[in-house]
């Protein structure tokens, strides 16, 4: 059972926008940044989001993060067929002194 | 570019050890962490442990303390993942990747991941 809480699953069209959820407590994304990885199938994750809402160079404006107290959300607009993936979510904890991630929300384009 | 490249696939059988690896180029090798992260077929990712690769401060996490070994070779670039007496359950993906520093969750860089299989 994961630290981050996650939908095991997410779908929608292509153009659409979609969002997916990570929820946490007081230790984890209550007091630390969030980040969202992107696992394409049968490959790494690969960074996506960093300090909640920061996009590394090379990923598209059309991702985009957000936090609030202890949850947080990774938002995908103009959706695209090789946005399916897994994404998870992580953040670092201050009780069990390390990373924690989200079960991961496997993303399905319609 | 910076690059993790990981050794290669694993069969075992229980109760035989195993030591994995994790050779970093592209950057300044001692100045970032190393993490190992599991992943279990069809699961998340698990944080299992990290490694400052300048000074072999390691640190682990309470789900895998004395369960496994984690040591860095900075004269080679390389950190390691070990085993002493695997269990089926091992059976997983690993993935060594760099950390920002601890006390960070940005993992910004991956290796392709080693398969452990342990079965008898």
């Amino acid at each position: 059972q994961s630290v981050l809480t996650q939908p095991p699953s997410a779908s929608g069209t292509p153009g659409q926008r979609i969002t997916i959820s990570c929820s946490g407590s007081s230790s984890n994304i209550g007091s630390n940044y969030v980040y969202w990885y992107q696992q394409l199938p049968g490959s790494a994750p690969n960074l996506l989001i960093y300090g909640s809402n920061q996009r590394p160079s090379g990923v598209p404006d059309r991702f985009s993060g957000s936090k609030s107290g202890t949850s947080a959300s990774l938002a995908i607009s103009g959706l695209r067929s090789d946005d399916e993936a897994d994404y998870h979510c992580a953040a670092w904890d201050d009780s069990l002194s390390g990373v924690v991630f989200g079960g991961g929300t496997k993303l399905t384009v319609l | 570019e910076v690059q993790l490249v990981q050794s290669g696939a694993e069969v075992k059988k229980p109760g035989e050890s195993l030591k994995i690896s994790c050779k970093g180029s592209g950057y300044s090798f001692t100045s970032y962490w190393i993490v190992w992260v599991r992943q279990m077929p069809g699961r998340g990712l698990e944080w299992m442990g990290i490694t400052f690769a300048g000074d072999s401060d390691t640190r682990y996490s309470p789900s895998f303390q004395g369960q496994i070994t984690i040591s860095v070779d900075k004269s080679i670039s390389t950190a390691y993942l070990q085993w002493s007496s695997l269990k089926a359950s091992d059976s997983a993906m690993y993935y060594c990747a760099r950390q920002e520093y601890y006390g960070s969750g940005k993992v910004d860089y991956w290796g392709q991941g080693t398969l452990v299989t342990v079965s008898s």
